[in-house]
């Protein structure tokens, strides 16, 4: 099965540590995406990046980093300097170019205490 | 100041009724794409339009490039159409997408 996957679904991190959140897609897209949903807001950008060995930055980028080194996977980590760390975050990814739309991950609820 | 609005921010329905859903737009735009959100937290794409009228089942998304909005209706409602569902525009710019806030859909039997 085609997809993408994010793990885990549930991560609880102390404060001032950072975390890793994992995304991963078997669907042979280029371009992949890192989104931060609060409540009572829409989704936000936090990274994106539309080939592998780069990214750019979105809305809300500071506390936060990526990596892109395989096609497949671009991990987020949400480090210390991330003021207020706690919601929900959703991977997404499409094909490069085209009027295509964004796949998305189940999602990894973070909760910071 | 949100590039998209929606509204309502809340819809209560009975089951059966028709139901609409609005999206505004200040951007210019690609793409416009209408997304359903469960309770877990998934999203899934319901619709992705540049112009015109789509239908998919009890769906219908319809668009007016002009006047930069579009409309979400769901026909003979039921209660799995419960759900969030959100509007996101493709910027005509790059890959980039703006999200509306959602609209929270409880239908009741």
């Amino acid at each position: 099965d085609g997809g993408i996957t994010q793990s885990p679904k549930y991560l609880f991190r102390k404060e001032g540590q950072n975390v890793t959140l994992s995304c991963e897609q078997n669907l042979n897209h280029d371009a992949m995406y890192w989104y931060r949903q609060d409540p009572g807001q829409g989704l936000r950008l936090i990274y994106y990046s539309q080939i592998v060995n780069d990214f750019q930055k979105g809305d809300i980028a500071e506390g936060y980093s990526v990596s892109r080194e395989k096609k497949e996977s671009f991990p987020l980590t949400v480090t210390s300097a991330q003021k207020n760390p706690t919601a929900f975050y959703l991977c997404a990814s499409k094909r490069q170019g085209g009027a295509d739309t964004q796949y998305f991950g189940p999602g990894t609820r973070l909760t910071v205490l | 100041k949100n590039e998209v609005e929606q509204s309502p921010q809340n819809l209560t329905a009975q089951e059966g009724e028709f139901i609409t859903i609005n999206c505004s737009y200040s951007v210019g735009i690609s793409a416009l794409h209408w997304l359903q959100q469960h309770p877990g937290g998934g999203i899934v794409s319901l619709f992705m339009l540049s112009s015109g009228k789509k239908k998919h089942g009890r769906l219908i998304a319809t668009i007016n490039i002009q006047e930069k909005h579009s409309s979400l209706h769901i026909t003979a409602s039921h209660p799995r159409d419960s759900a969030v569902y959100i509007c996101a525009v493709r910027l005509n710019t790059g890959n980039q997408f703006y999200f509306g806030t959602g609209t929270s859909l409880t239908v009741i039997p």
